[in-house]
Parts: C-alpha cells; structure tokens; sequence
C-alpha cells in the first residue's frame, strides 16, 4: 500500500524558513517523481514544484522559483521541500504527491494527507 | 505559460442528473489532461488521464472526452457521493497547472 506521510508545518513568520518532509513507502521511490502541491484555505490547488526520480530534473511554478527548494534522497525514501523567504501567501495546505506518468509528464495518482505552513506575524 | 479555465465554476443538480463541466487550455496540450475529484475534507483523487482513461476503481458514469484545448468531464448519472470539487490539470509540460475547481452539489 502506497503511504505518503508529510511533516514539517507550522506557523513562521513572514520572511522565515521552513524544510518540509514526506516519508514515502509501499512503492519503489526512485522509480518514480515525487512532487509538492498546495492548497491555500478555501481555494483551489496549486501545483508546487517536482523532482524526477533520479533528483537529476527539478521543475518549479513561478510562484516559488528561486525560494523554495525540492530535494530527495532516495536511500531514505524520502521528499523534502526547503522553503525560504516565506510570505502570506504560501499559507496552505502542503500535499506530498507521487507522480504516474512518462518522463516529464507529470500527473498525481497518490497523495499524502498534507500538512499546514501557515505564515504570520 | 498554459492557463486553465473551468465552467462553471459551480453547479447544483438533482440525483440521476448528467452533468457537463468544460475545461479549457490556453493553447493545446495534445490529451495530457487529467480530472481530479476532491471531496470535503478530503485529499484530491485522480479520476481520469489522458483525457478519457478512467483511473482503476473509479465508477464507469465519469467519463472524459476532448482533445488540443477543449476537454468535458461527464457525469451520466449524479449520485450523493458525487458531491465534490473537479479539477482539471494540464501534464503535457512543466508547469502542471491545475484549474480553479467546478463545485457540484445536489439540488
């Protein structure tokens, strides 16, 4: 059974930092890219950023080029997402999302349960 | 960068109803087009890839069509359980940007 498990979230303040986490199991993790996706309060969902499963490729939306960071390290199974230069607008639900799909075609067919970063002073 | 837009954003039907929500690209992804369906409360769940390939589980009234910028999800039959948010995503290229949402619930 596939098991995505975030952590990580909490509250920081405006211009703070923040690495979250996602422990992966059930499927061979390398094989596969792994994702961040968001979901502010109320609103729709926002695809973050993807690493391919070698970590060689790393896709990132505009919104978060140049301040948030994904990284894996496939020894542990595991997904990271460094976030930096936190503003109000990042408060959201963080979904850990495993990727199906050819290279470079990325869709979502397992998700974790997310975990909440809310930024405010 | 490819926008996607949803319509409508939100509908209301009896149970038993068809229901029709339009998903569009601002320029064409081929069918690389997903449906998600996001139940109050709950974490999103892949329906549909490739435009009309049903995910395993997933009950035969969802069905999908269309192709270059224009793509439909249907619903022959609304049933309760059906209550949800459907999200169209793009996965032709990076970006793989969602669309904003269609709310359904029942009359």
């Amino acid at each position: 059974e596939v098991q995505l498990v975030e952590s990580g979230g909490g509250l920081v303040q405006p211009g703070g930092s923040l690495r979250l986490s996602c422990a992966a199991s059930g499927f061979t993790f390398y094989s596969y890219a792994m994702n961040w996706v968001r979901q502010a309060p109320g609103k729709g969902l926002e695809w973050v950023s993807g690493i391919s499963g070698s970590g060689g490729t790393t896709y990132y939306a505009d919104s978060v080029k140049g301040r948030f960071t994904i990284s894996r390290d496939n020894s542990k199974n595991a997904l990271y997402l460094q976030m930096n230069s936190l503003r109000a607008e990042d408060t959201a639900i963080y979904y850990c999302a495993k990727a199906t799909g050819a290279a470079g075609k990325i869709l979502f067919d397992y998700w974790g349960q997310g975990t909440l970063v809310t930024v405010s002073s | 960068d490819i926008q996607m837009t949803q319509s409508p954003s939100s509908l209301s039907a009896s149970v038993g109803d068809r229901v029709t929500i339009t998903c569009r690209a601002s320029q064409g992804i081929s069918n690389y087009l997903a449906w998600y369906q996001q139940k109050p409360g709950k974490v999103p769940k892949l329906l549909i890839y490739a435009t009309s390939t049903l995910e395993s589980g997933v009950p035969s009234r969802f069905s999908g069509r269309g192709s270059g910028t224009d793509f439909t999800l249907t619903i022959s039959s609304l049933q309760p359980e059906d209550v949800a948010t459907y999200y169209c995503q793009k996965y032709n290229s990076a970006p793989f940007t969602f669309g904003p949402g269609t709310k359904v619930d029942i009359k």
